[in-house]
């Protein structure tokens, strides 16, 4: 079976400083990973995803992500925060040959002046 | 494209009544999704249609039903609603066998008192 954890429940940065949420998954077989992105009263918008092509993966609004087969991670960085990040995010990982997604817990991001 | 509508957008049941949440998209989507999103939980999988005429169960179907009506409307009913059903319903589509990323709605937040 698959599954998704997201290290921390809520992160908290100052603007400017280096973000980064944590994605493990489990999965017997190889995956696609998604983030997602969830601002406050709205549905998830699609960061970035990973689909067996580059590991590096970048995404909207300077984001980028990692996977790392060894590790079975995939996590998220931004170099620097804007207070416009503040939001929650979602990692989700999916098998191949099936469209649906299991999702990590979330975290939110606070982004401070 | 408006791409996923969900109707309504707030609703207030009182515990055994009824009611269905619309899901609409204009993609052109083989596939759509019912989630709900709770506290903590990240997003559930409640029901899933893999193409127009099918329907299958997700992780939390109990109390739940579906219906895809055609190609472009999936729609989620409750049919006895209980506050256990208290959450946030979110609605999604993708074309499987393109790398899977679904497109949701902006949600729909219910209250079961």
């Amino acid at each position: 079976a698959q599954s998704v954890t997201q290290l921390g429940s809520h992160v908290s940065v100052s603007e400017g400083a280096l973000v980064l949420l944590r994605c493990n998954y489990s999965s017997s077989v190889p995956p696609y990973l998604f983030w997602y992105v969830q601002y406050p009263n709205q549905g998830l918008q699609l960061l970035l995803k990973y689909t067996s092509a580059a590991t590096l993966v970048k995404g909207i609004n300077g984001f980028e992500a990692e996977f790392k087969k060894s590790e079975t991670s995939f996590h998220l960085t931004k170099p620097s925060a804007h207070m416009s990040d503040a939001a929650e995010y979602f990692c989700a990982v999916t098998r191949r040959e099936g469209g649906k997604l299991i999702f990590g817990q979330g975290t939110e991001l606070s982004v401070k002046p | 494209n408006a791409g996923v509508t969900q109707t309504p957008k707030f609703q207030v049941l009182k515990t055994g009544q009824s009611m269905t949440l619309q899901c609409a998209q204009d993609m052109n989507h083989n596939s759509m999704y019912w989630y709900r999103q709770d506290p903590g939980m990240g997003l559930r999988l409640i029901y899933y249609s893999a193409s127009e005429g099918t329907t299958d169960k997700g992780e939390v179907p109990n109390g739940y039903n579906v219906s895809r009506l055609n190609k472009r409307e999936f729609s989620l009913r409750l049919e006895s609603a209980a506050p256990s059903q208290t959450s946030v319903y979110f609605c999604a589509s993708n074309h499987r066998g393109h790398s899977y990323e679904q497109y949701f709605g902006p949600g729909t937040r219910l209250t079961v008192t």
